[in-house]
């Protein structure tokens, strides 16, 4: 396999712009996961796509976070109106699920917002 | 809602001891429990995983880790540790019924040669 392809790899913005990142799964995983992850901190759950369907999403993230899983194959996580605090390593993985329950991540995005 | 715990921000070791990571969790049904490591400016890679069956299961580069019920612990072990094993470990737990994979805050293993 390929692997779990991010871009981009860092993205630096001014407070209050929008950013969107796109993460491009292992072709044949059919669930996708987004987090975050600060320094020395474990990756923070963030949302979830069983193929195109977007199961469940943090209660700690806010209205300004989204994300897509258009035709079940990539996905795009778009942050509106940035805030210092969303400055992170946000990070992708897939999996095939059961029985194999395997998460390959991606190299992630680093965001900082200035 | 599932919940996992990794009670030492460090544990450091001398090479060829043995080590123990410790992790310990919560969820409400069966859980599915797993252990990744992330190298200095590497990706997260899985390590090994507890689905069913053996409490004892083994993993790459020679990890090991024990599932334990009537404890919630899922330790990882190894019998002697590489200074190349000095890397952040992360637990990690599915609740079976819900995907949603929540993740330990880490533990820095450092192997001092």
């Amino acid at each position: 396999d390929t692997g779990v392809s991010q871009n981009p790899r860092h993205k630096i913005t001014k407070r209050g712009q929008n950013v969107t990142f796109r993460c491009d799964p292992i072709s044949e995983h059919n669930r996708l996961y987004w987090y975050r992850q600060t320094l020395g901190q474990g990756p923070e759950f963030l949302t979830y796509f069983q193929n195109e369907a977007q199961l469940e999403k943090s209660r700690l993230l806010s209205d300004r976070f989204s994300a897509e899983r258009p035709k079940g194959s990539f996905s795009t996580l778009e942050i509106q109106r940035t805030e210092q605090g969303d400055s992170a390593m946000y990070l992708c993985a897939s999996t095939l699920g059961v029985p194999n329950e395997k998460l390959f991540f991606g190299s992630g995005t680093q965001l900082s917002v200035l | 809602a599932q919940s996992v715990a990794q009670p030492e921000d460090q544990v450091n070791v001398a090479e060829g001891n043995p080590l123990t990571v410790k992790c310990t969790y919560s969820v409400s049904g069966n859980p599915y429990l797993f252990w990744y490591v992330q190298y200095p400016n590497r990706g997260l890679q899985f390590l090994l995983k507890y689905i069913t069956g053996d409490n004892l299961v083994k993993g790459s580069y020679g990890f090991e880790a024990e599932f334990n019920k009537s404890q919630t612990s899922f330790h990882l072990k190894k019998p002697s540790a590489l200074v190349s094993d000095s890397a952040l470990y992360f637990c990690a737990v599915r609740d079976i019924g819900d995907d949603k994979i929540i993740f330990g805050k880490g533990t820095r293993l450092h192997i001092l040669p």
